[in-house]
């Protein structure tokens, strides 16, 4: 079974400071990989996602994601962190050969962003 | 417009009531879903249909209920059964490539009073 790893709770950044969230996955062929942010209250909205192909992907708000096939990982990061950017972040791998195909989700990193 | 409507935002349940939750989409998609979200522990999958008439339980089912007998419709019911019910409950349609990028509503917060 597939599982997914944020290992940071809760990170804090200063405004203009860059941002890597880290995401580590287990599956055991070539994952779909997802990052979400969630304001609070709301549902989840799509940054960025990896199928196939160029491992560095690119995603809405100016962020950006890497997949490590080596290390198992998909940390998200953003050069310049703003205010609105506070949020909590999911990282969840999808599961193309089980017949469920529903996303697995890390739980979660709470991102906190100083003036 | 396009999109995934929950209802209602706020629900509010006594002890040892059934309540329903519901989710309907435009989106057309086959594939529906119900996660819980609680702090600390991201989403956790409670059921999942990948077609009309048909629904499979998730990691948590235990205390829920669902029907799908439309394409659009994929209502939760949490019962009695459910010692905890308190929570963040997220509907969910999948699309995409291989159907599994999740589209999400905007959640329904349920409270036991």
């Amino acid at each position: 079974a597939q599982s997914v790893t944020q290992p940071d709770i809760h990170i804090t950044v200063s405004e203009g400071a860059s941002l890597e969230l880290r995401c580590n996955y287990s599956y055991g062929a070539t994952p779909y990989l997802f990052w979400y942010v969630q304001s609070p209250g709301q549902g989840l909205q799509l940054l960025l996602k990896y199928f196939s192909g160029d491992t560095l992907v690119q995603g809405i708000k100016g962020f950006e994601a890497e997949f490590k096939r080596s290390q198992s990982s998909f940390n998200l990061r953003k050069p310049s962190v703003h205010w609105s950017d506070a949020a909590e972040y999911f990282c969840a791998v999808g599961a193309v050969r089980t017949g469920r195909r529903a996303l697995t989700f890390g739980s979660g990193t709470r991102l906190q962003v100083q003036p | 417009d396009g999109g995934i409507t929950q209802s209602p935002k706020y629900l509010f349940r006594k002890e040892g009531q059934n309540v329903t939750l519901s989710c309907e989409q435009n989106l057309n998609h086959d594939a529906m879903y119900w996660y819980r979200q609680d702090p600390g522990q991201g989403l956790r999958l409670i059921y999942y249909s990948q077609i009309v008439n048909d629904f499979q339980k998730g990691d948590i089912a235990e205390g829920y209920s669902v029907s799908r007998e439309k394409k659009e419709s994929f209502p939760l019911t949490v019962t009695s059964a459910q010692k905890n019910p308190t929570a963040f409950y997220l509907c969910a349609t999948a699309g995409g490539v291989g159907n599994t990028e999740a589209f999400f509503g905007q959640g329904t917060r349920l409270t036991v009073v």
